[in-house]
C-alpha cells in the first residue's frame, strides 16, 4: 500500500494567518492526490483534486500544489470556519490511502 | 442537488455481520465508482472499496476476505457487507461517490455509526 504521512499533526495558528500542511506519498503517485477538510461528527468535505485544482464552491484561499511524493495544502489567511481537521488522499494505485490527519487548532 | 442517504444496523455483536446501504438521488448512478469509508473513534479515515453501475469492485485487501460491495442500479443504491465482525471494526461508516475525471470523493453519505460490542 501507499503510505500517505502528513505533517504536522496539530498546527496551531490565528486568524488571518497563512498556514501550510504538507503530505508525502511512499511512492510516485503523479498529481493523483485529494485533500479533504473534516469538521467533528460531519462527513469530510472535497476541497482540492488532481493535487491542485481547487473544488468548486470552495474558497480560493485554499489551494494545492505538488507533484510526485510531495504536496502541499495552503491556507492564504485563515477564517475562523477554517479550523478543522484535514486529510490528503492518494488515488494513484489501489487501495486508495489517506494520510493521517492534521488537526489545525485556533491559537 | 445529489444526496446519499445511507441506513443500517448500528449495534452488532462479534462475529455478526454488517449491512450498510446507501441510496443515491438527483443523479444518474453511472459514470461514478460508488465508495465505502470508515473512520473509526478518534481516528484517520480508511477506504473499504467501492463499486460501478455494472458491478465492477475495488477492495481494500486488508478487509477483502471479509467485505462484499454490491449494487443494484435499478434502485441507484449499493451496500456494504462486512462479515465476521470485531471490536476493531467500531467506527462511522461513509458512503461516498468518487467522481471522474475529475477525481475526488465529492458527495457523502450522513454516516453511520457502528459498534460491535458482546
Amino acid at each position: 500500500d501507499i503510505q500517505m504521512t502528513q505533517s504536522p499533526s496539530i498546527l496551531s495558528a490565528f486568524v488571518a494567518d497563512r498556514v501550510t500542511i504538507t503530505c508525502r506519498a511512499s511512492q510516485n503517485i503523479n498529481y493523483w492526490l485529494a485533500w479533504y477538510q473534516q469538521k467533528p461528527g460531519k462527513a469530510p468535505k472535497l476541497l482540492i483534486y488532481k493535487a491542485s485544482s481547487l473544488e468548486s464552491g470552495v474558497p480560493s484561499r485554499f489551494s494545492g500544489s505538488g507533484s510526485g511524493t510531495a504536496f502541499t495544502l495552503t491556507i492564504s489567511s485563515l477564517q475562523p470556519d477554517d479550523f478543522a481537521t484535514y486529510y490528503c488522499q492518494q488515488y494513484s494505485l489501489y487501495p486508495y490511502t489517506f494520510g493521517q490527519g492534521t488537526r489545525l487548532e485556533i491559537k | 442537488q445529489v444526496q446519499l442517504q445511507q441506513w443500517g444496523t448500528g449495534l452488532l455483536k462479534p462475529s455478526e455481520t454488517l449491512s450498510l446501504t446507501c441510496a443515491v438521488y438527483g443523479e444518474s448512478f453511472s459514470g461514478y465508482f460508488w465508495t465505502w469509508i470508515r473512520q473509526p473513534p478518534n481516528k484517520g479515515l480508511e477506504w473499504i472499496g467501492e463499486i460501478n453501475h455494472s458491478g465492477s469492485t475495488n477492495y481494500n485487501p486488508s478487509l477483502k476476505t471479509r467485505v462484499t460491495i454490491s449494487v443494484d442500479s435499478s434502485k441507484n443504491q449499493f451496500s456494504l457487507k462486512l462479515r465476521s465482525l470485531t471490536a476493531a471494526d467500531t467506527a462511522i461508516y461513509w458512503c461516498a461517490r468518487f467522481r471522474i475525471p475529475t477525481p475526488g470523493l465529492d458527495y457523502w453519505g450522513q454516516g453511520t455509526r457502528v459498534a460491535v460490542s458482546s
